[in-house]
């Protein structure tokens, strides 16, 4: 069975910084592409950011491209989300998705972002 | 970026009929390796969402045969054959064609009547 599991969540201030992991089992994790997608609060998804198998090519949605960054370790069946200079629009779910088309969701994690 | 549209966004069904949600593109989404990359997600109240489709028309493993896709071009449908207490929800499309970004749209809210 496919699991996804998030974590990293919280609040934090304007301006400050989050790091959120997505440990994966059930499937080969070296094997897929893998996603960020968030959901703000009453909102629909929106794709965020994903990253190649090996880490090599990685794409981001533009309103977090140079704050967000992507990675992977597929040693430990990981995926990461370094999230920088965060703002209240960034306030969401985050969920951590297997494949470029979403095959399967982790439960969310839930980023406020306020003073 | 691909602009997805949905309607209509809210859908009031009753038990056992049918429904239906349309999703149009901004531009075709067929690729140039013969795919067209459109699946379709549900989201039930309080939980993650769920791949239902993929590639227009193909159901994933353990979605009841009642969810149908289907469409071409920049036209998608999907399809509730008898609407089930089940089924209750926000329903999704999202495009996989023109990437980066990959587009959602806004989404369907599926009610019982």
């Amino acid at each position: 069975e496919v699991q996804l599991v998030e974590s990293g969540g919280g609040l934090v201030q304007p301006g400050g910084s989050l790091r959120l992991s997505c440990a994966a089992s059930g499937f080969i994790f070296s094997s897929s592409w893998m996603t960020w997608v968030r959901q703000a609060p009453g909102k629909g998804l929106a794709w965020v950011a994903n990253i190649k198998q090996d880490g090599s090519e990685k794409y981001y949605v533009d309103s977090v491209k140079g704050r967000f960054t992507i990675s992977r370790d597929n040693a430990k069946d990981s995926l990461y989300l370094q999230m920088n200079s965060l703002r209240a629009e960034d306030t969401a779910v985050y969920y951590c998705a297997r494949d470029r088309s979403g095959t399967d969701w982790g439960q969310g994690t839930l980023v406020t972002v306020s003073s | 970026d691909v602009v997805m549209t949905q309607s209509p966004l809210s859908l009031p069904v009753t038990l056992g009929q049918p429904a239906s949600i349309s999703c149009r593109s901004s531009q075709s989404l067929a690729y140039s390796d013969g795919n067209t990359y459109l699946n379709w997600f549900q989201q039930r109240p309080g939980q993650s969402p769920r791949r239902l489709i993929y590639k227009v028309s193909n159901r994933d493993s353990g979605v009841p045969d009642r969810f149908s896709g289907s469409g071409s071009g920049t036209d998608f449908t999907l399809k509730i054959s008898r609407v089930e207490a089940e089924d209750v929800g926000v329903y999704y499309c999202m495009q996989g064609t023109h990437w980066p970004p990959f587009t959602f749209g806004q989404g369907t809210r599926l009610e019982i009547k």
